[in-house]
């Protein structure tokens, strides 16, 4: 079967980086996607990868490490408007569906 | 704005009636998808219609029903729903190519559901 691993909640300051982390367990793998989720909002895509390394969008990058099943997103210049719910997620093998994490609440303060 | 509108944006129902919830896309995408997302619980993928196949989660009581008439209208038709099925219901579209694991998501802003 399918699962993901991410922290539940992380705080940080503006401008600080912040990095949320997600394991997975999959049965054949076909890529790492991340998505937004302000509250009362749609869940947004942010990036894909489906290689080893990083991607960078901007102040957003995501990595991904096949051989350790482990992918991250990291934020750099942290805004208040950051603050929302990061979902990591995967196909569940060929299948054209998502499987999502339980997402990780990010808290910007001041 | 993300082209996929769905309708309701809120509903109150009981448990007795009948209700449908309605989804369209308009960027031309050949998938749709119905998620469930309830508090503290992740995104669960309800039924999907993709490249002319429906795929939908075991998982799903049969109170939910799913239509897809064309590729870019998908409803959820309800009956006889539980309170605990009260939860944000999720609409998204996607262009899928066989075996290919990038698939962008495009969510509507999905239907706030409350059974009471």
């Amino acid at each position: 079967g399918q699962s993901l691993e991410q922290p539940s909640e992380v705080t940080a300051v503006e401008g600080a980086i912040v990095q949320i982390n997600c394991t997975y367990q999959t049965s054949g793998f076909y890529g790492l996607s991340w998505y937004q989720q302000h509250d009362g909002g749609a869940p947004t895509f942010l990036s894909y990868n489906g290689l080893d390394g990083l991607e960078e969008t901007g102040r957003f990058s995501s990595f991904l490490s096949r051989s350790d099943s482990y992918g991250y997103l990291l934020l750099q210049e942290l805004q208040m408007k950051d603050s929302a719910s990061y979902f990591c997620a995967v196909p569940p093998g060929k299948r054209n569906d998502m499987r999502f994490g339980a997402g990780t609440r990010l808290t910007v303060k001041p | 704005e993300t082209g996929v509108t769905q309708t309701p944006r809120h509903l109150v129902m009981g448990m007795t009636n009948k209700k449908s919830l309605k989804c369209e896309q308009h960027l031309g995408h050949n998938a749709m998808y119905w998620y469930k997302q309830s508090a503290k619980k992740p995104l669960e993928l309800m039924f999907v219609y993709s490249l002319e196949e429906r795929v939908e989660n075991n998982s799903v009581p049969s109170r939910f029903s799913p239509e897809c008439p064309n590729s870019s209208h998908l409803f959820l038709h309800l009956h006889t729903l539980q309170p605990e099925d009260s939860a944000l219901y999720l609409c998204a579209s996607s262009q899928v190519l066989r075996g290919q694991g990038y698939n962008e998501q495009f969510f509507g802003p999905g239907t706030r559901l409350t059974v009471l």
